[in-house]
């Protein structure tokens, strides 16, 4: 089955200072990749995604880009504000099927 | 739109019993649904695929008997814990997905069962 690593398990950054946040997959036919943000008690909500057939995707401040040949794919967040503080999972999945999940990322936006 | 509601949103039993929890698609039908259980300060971890219609497909190491799913219909799937230990305490998300074709899922509110 597929296996996703994510880095780092924890972020502090400066207010207005970027954050990244790199996953890696094991499986090849993964081709679709959401990013979800859940803060405390509450439910991953989706921020971002990208399709294999794309090389990187940018909302705002949110970008995210792939590698297929790498295998990895990164979360990049600009100018972060305190209200980005949560933990960000990373997530692959074959088109359609279920996902699997990345370890988290604790993001701590300090003012 | 695409609302997917849990209930309950909590709850403490005694070992040995069994917890049901529902999963509802509010305002779109779900040909599939997915749950996940996290532990606290862990990554969600899928433990079962829950079809409408047919038998559920479990993950590698989760006990299909411990853990009775049902998608009787397109817009209810239920997660029954059977013989809960206090090690079965935990966080349990459902998903839903819009069609076969879309790949976003759309999480519940998520139901904190503690096992005393």
């Amino acid at each position: 089955g597929e296996n996703v690593e994510q880095h780092p398990s924890t972020l502090s950054v400066q207010e207005g200072d970027s954050a990244v946040i790199k996953c890696t997959y094991s499986d090849s036919a993964s081709n679709y990749f959401p990013w979800y943000k859940q803060e405390l008690g509450k439910r991953p909500q989706l921020i971002i995604d990208i399709r294999s057939n794309v090389g990187e995707k940018k909302d705002q401040r949110i970008a995210v880009t792939l590698n297929k040949t790498a295998k990895h794919f990164s979360l990049h967040i600009t100018e972060t504000q305190p209200e980005d503080s949560a933990v960000y999972f990373c997530a692959a999945s074959r088109m359609g099927n279920q996902f699997y999940f990345g370890t988290g990322t604790s993001l701590t936006v300090i003012p | 739109g695409a609302v997917v509601s849990q209930h309950p949103s909590w709850v403490i039993c005694k070992s040995g019993t069994s917890v049901k929890i529902e999963c509802r698609s509010l305002d779109f039908q779900a040909t599939t649904m997915f749950w996940y259980r996290q532990f606290p300060k862990q990554s969600l971890m899928l433990m079962a695929t829950s079809n409408e219609g047919s038998k559920a497909t479990y993950e590698q190491g989760v006990e299909k008997d411990k853990f009775l799913i049902n998608h009787a219909s397109l817009t209810l799937s239920t997660l029954t814990v059977t013989s809960a230990h206090p090690e079965d305490s935990s966080f349990y998300i459902c998903s839903a997905r819009l069609a076969e074709t879309y790949n976003e899922q759309f999480f519940g509110p998520g139901t904190r069962l503690t096992v005393l």
